[in-house]
């Protein structure tokens, strides 16, 4: 059974510093990799989708590895700012007739101006 | 493109009674995903739909959840009778045909939080 962790749980960062935020997974046999993020009281947000075959994606400020023999994934944010504070999720896609979403328990991040 | 609608966004109800939770998904998108996020835990799958027919509700407590897709469009989800430990948000979601190269994700809606008192 496919699960997929989070650490740290909570993360708290002046503004500017370049953080990393960390996801592992049990069952290396997935069809993609997604970094989501989710404001309070808000959906989740798609920012970065990694194709199994793929090691890395880059969007701005944000680049997500993946290393799938290891389990591991990272999200690497580059000059953090307060406009960063939010919870980041990160879920694999099942290679199952589903398809479906294992989510992590997410990294709450804040971002201290 | 308009997103995923969900409605309503917040109910409180009393153990017992029931509830039932709107969705929209993105037009032509043909796969719906019903998830349950409580808090402090990332979202969980209840019932995915392809089409109007269940591809997966394996996760789905059927004793007291149900869930239909009419017309292949539109869902509802319904508790009956809610506990306390349903109390979460019920996010939905919806893509393109998974499985294919050109699906890039998921668009969620903004859920409905519901609590159960």
């Amino acid at each position: 059974k496919q699960e997929v962790t989070q650490i740290p749980a909570a993360l708290s960062v002046p503004e500017g510093e370049n953080l990393v935020l960390n996801c592992s997974f049990t069952d290396s046999a997935i069809y993609n990799l997604q970094w989501f993020r989710q404001d309070p009281g808000k959906g989740l947000t798609s920012l970065l989708l990694i194709q199994s075959s793929q090691r890395e994606q880059t969007s701005g400020r944000l680049n997500a590895s993946l290393d799938k023999s290891s389990g591991r994934s990272t999200l690497y944010i580059a000059a953090s700012q307060p406009g960063d504070s939010a919870t980041y999720l990160c879920a694999v896609k099942e290679m199952d007739s589903s398809y479906k979403l294992i989510f992590g328990s997410g990294t709450r991040l804040l971002v201290r101006p | 493109e308009a997103g995923v609608a969900q409605s309503p966004r917040y109910k409180i109800i009393e153990k017992r009674q029931s509830v039932a939770f709107w969705c929209n998904p993105i037009s032509g998108h043909a796969t719906l995903y019903w998830y349950q996020q409580i808090l402090g835990q990332g979202p969980k799958l209840l019932i995915q739909f392809q089409n109007n027919g269940v591809v997966d509700d394996s996760q789905l407590p059927k004793d007291r959840f149900s869930a239909e897709r009419l017309k292949g469009v539109d869902s509802t989800l319904k508790i009956q009778p809610a506990k306390l430990e349903d109390s979460a948000v019920y996010l939905c979601a919806s893509s393109l045909v998974p499985g294919t190269e050109t699906n890039y994700g998921y668009t969620f809606g903004s859920g409905t939080r519901l609590t159960v008192v």
